[in-house]
């Protein structure tokens, strides 16, 4: 069966310092994945997808990057995090089929003060 | 990506049945209708999903209207356990790599 692993679960982090998020996903190959983000009170906001290795498309400008260095892994990075980048972060992955569902990780709750 | 129309809230009490309404009246032909949830301080979960019949499984059905502008989320007895957000989607052939969440409705169980 598929799982989908992200951590830390919870991160505070000072305003000014790197950010690195890691998702892996397991049992299944060549996925497409997915950084959401949920600000408190807030509905899910798409960051990023990707549909293979190297390829990234951003979906709103921000102080935030993403890359997949491999097949089944997803990493969120930031040089200088923002106050305004506080939230829950969601890694999720699917099949390019609309018929399909995406399937979540348990999210990272992050702090930036 | 077609947009969905959901109440913002629901409240329901433990054992009878709950009616989750989504109005998606600019729905294209290929469009299929998704549902998750999100349980607080957790990831959306997927509930359910169709295209033009309706559609049962463990942990819910879903009834879709016949001119498909109109979907409706049944829990069959709600338990404390479903309080959560629901998400009505539309999943489009022109966006396959992506979900676009809305709002939500916040459904309230009362013991």
């Amino acid at each position: 069966s598929q799982t989908i692993h992200q951590w830390p679960a919870t991160l505070v982090q000072p305003v000014g310092s790197p950010l690195s998020l890691e998702c892996t996903v397991e049992g299944t190959s060549n996925p497409n994945l997915y950084w959401y983000r949920q600000a408190a009170g807030r509905g899910l906001q798409l960051l990023f997808y990707s549909v293979g290795i190297g390829q990234i498309s951003s979906e709103v400008p921000q102080n935030l990057s993403a890359s997949r260095p491999q097949d089944r892994q997803f990493i969120l990075s930031s040089k200088k995090l923002l106050l305004s980048d506080s939230g829950f972060y969601l890694c999720a992955w699917g099949r390019i089929s609309y018929n399909s569902p995406l399937h979540f990780g348990n999210g990272t709750r992050l702090t930036v003060t | 990506d077609a947009k969905t129309t959901q109440p913002n809230s629901m409240e329901s009490n433990e054992e009878e049945p709950v009616h989750l309404p989504c109005n998606h009246s600019t729905i294209s032909g290929t469009d299929y209708i998704h549902w998750y949830r999100q349980l607080p301080s957790q990831g959306p979960e997927y509930v359910i999903h169709g295209l033009t019949s309706n559609v049962n499984n463990r942990m819910a059905s879903l009834a879709i209207a016949e001119d498909r502008k109109s979907s409706t989320l049944i829990l069959h007895r709600a338990t404390l356990r479903d309080a959560a957000v629901y998400y009505c989607i539309l999943r489009s052939g022109g966006s396959n790599y992506k979900l676009t969440f809305g709002k939500g409705t916040l459904l309230t169980v009362n013991p």
